[in-house]
Formats: structure tokens, sequence, C-alpha cells
């Protein structure tokens, strides 16, 4: 069965430190592989996506993740956070052979102190 | 172009009580769903479907029901409420093919005593 682990729960940065979240799957096949944001009191908001083609992919907000598929992993980054960068980060898995089910992590609470 | 519209906001229940939450969408969608989001759980799929009169059941079903009878809506039915319900609903809607992107709903907070 398909898995998503999201190893930090809690992460508490001061502005301008460098972020990386991490995101390890578990599935034999091809996979789709997503970052959403929920920004408090909001609801989710993809952040970015990767379905094939070049493994380092580029989001919205300044945000970036890395495929590495011998890992298993989609880990996400952002070289310089900010206060409004304070969410909840949620790493997400789709089958990429048709099936419509995704699998979400835990989550992982940034709090960026100003 | 509203996107994925849910009501209510907020709802108290008491256990035993039942109702129905709304979850409407206006981008002409085929596959909706309805997950369930609890501390430290993430969010987890109750229901979804693939289309008008096709729905499926995901990881949390027990306790839920759901019909699709047209494109727009996709209600969530809690049949007896039980304090183990209590918890953020969330409606999420994509197209059945392409970008695969779930675009969800701002929520419903319910809570069951």
């Amino acid at each position: 069965a398909q898995s998503v682990s999201q190893h930090n729960h809690h992460v508490i940065l001061s502005e301008a430190a460098s972020l990386e979240l991490g995101c390890n799957y578990s599935y034999g096949g091809t996979v789709n592989l997503f970052w959403y944001v929920q920004y408090p009191g909001q609801h989710l908001q993809l952040l970015l996506k990767y379905f094939s083609g070049d493994p380092l992919v580029k989001g919205i907000k300044g945000f970036e993740a890395e495929f590495i598929k011998s890992k298993f992993s989609f880990n996400l980054r952002k070289p310089s956070v900010q206060w409004s960068d304070t969410a909840e980060y949620f790493c997400a898995v789709n089958a990429a052979s048709g099936t419509y089910k995704y699998i979400f992590g835990t989550g992982t609470r940034l709090k960026v102190l100003a | 172009n509203a996107g994925v519209t849910q009501t209510p906001k907020f709802q108290v229940l008491k256990t035993g009580q039942s109702m129905t939450l709304q979850c409407a969408q206006d981008m002409n969608h085929e596959y909706m769903s309805w997950y369930r989001q609890d501390p430290g759980m993430g969010l987890r799929l109750i229901h979804y479907s693939v289309g008008a009169g096709i729905t499926d059941q995901g990881e949390v079903p027990n306790g839920y029901n759901v019909s699709r009878s047209t494109t727009e809506d996709f209600p969530l039915r809690l049949l007896s409420a039980a304090p183990s319900q209590t918890s953020v609903y969330f409606c999420a809607s994509r197209v059945a093919s392409g970008t695969y992107e779930q675009y969800f709903g701002p929520g419903t907070r319910l809570t069951v005593t």
C-alpha cells in the first residue's frame, strides 16, 4: 500500500533561514508528487508538483522540490524563508497508473519568527 | 468562477444527530472527493467520485454516505454523528486527466458533543 512520511512535524525558523522539509513515499510504481500548503485559517493550495522530466521543480513563492527516485524522496526547499511562510505543509502522492486516490503525509507545521 | 465551495463553515452536532455537508464546484471537474483533517494525521480520504452516479470508498468511509447526482455537487452525509467525527472536512475536485491538481474548498469545522 502507498504511504507518505513527513518526518518533521514541527519546524521553527528565523526569517532568512533556509528550509528543507522531508518527504518520503512508499510505492513501487510511477508516481505523481505534490506539495500543498495551508496558511492559517485557509484551505489547501498547490505549492508545486512533479509528474515527469526535470526532477527539480519550482513552485510558487520561491519554493522548489527535488525528486530523487532512488531514495523515494521529494523534499521541499526554500533558500530564505519569510514570516509569511508560516503554514502547514503537506506532501502527497498519486499513483500515475490511473488511480484517483491521493495519499497525504501527516503534515509539517512551519513557524517562521520575525 | 467560485471554485470549490462548502457549507456550512462551522457546525456543532450532538451525538446521534445526522447532517449533510454540502460541496459544489463550478469547474466541470469529473473527480470530487471528501477528506477529513485531524491533528497529526494529515488528510484522510473518506469517499470519492469519478463522475455523476459513481462513488467509491476511501480510507475512512465508516459513518459517512455520499451520492453524486450531478457533476457539480457532492454532499457528504453523517448518518449518526459520533464524537470521533469531530474534524475539519475538506472537499476537493479535479479534472479526470492532465495536471492531476486537486482544488480544495475552504473546509467545514465540525464538532460533535
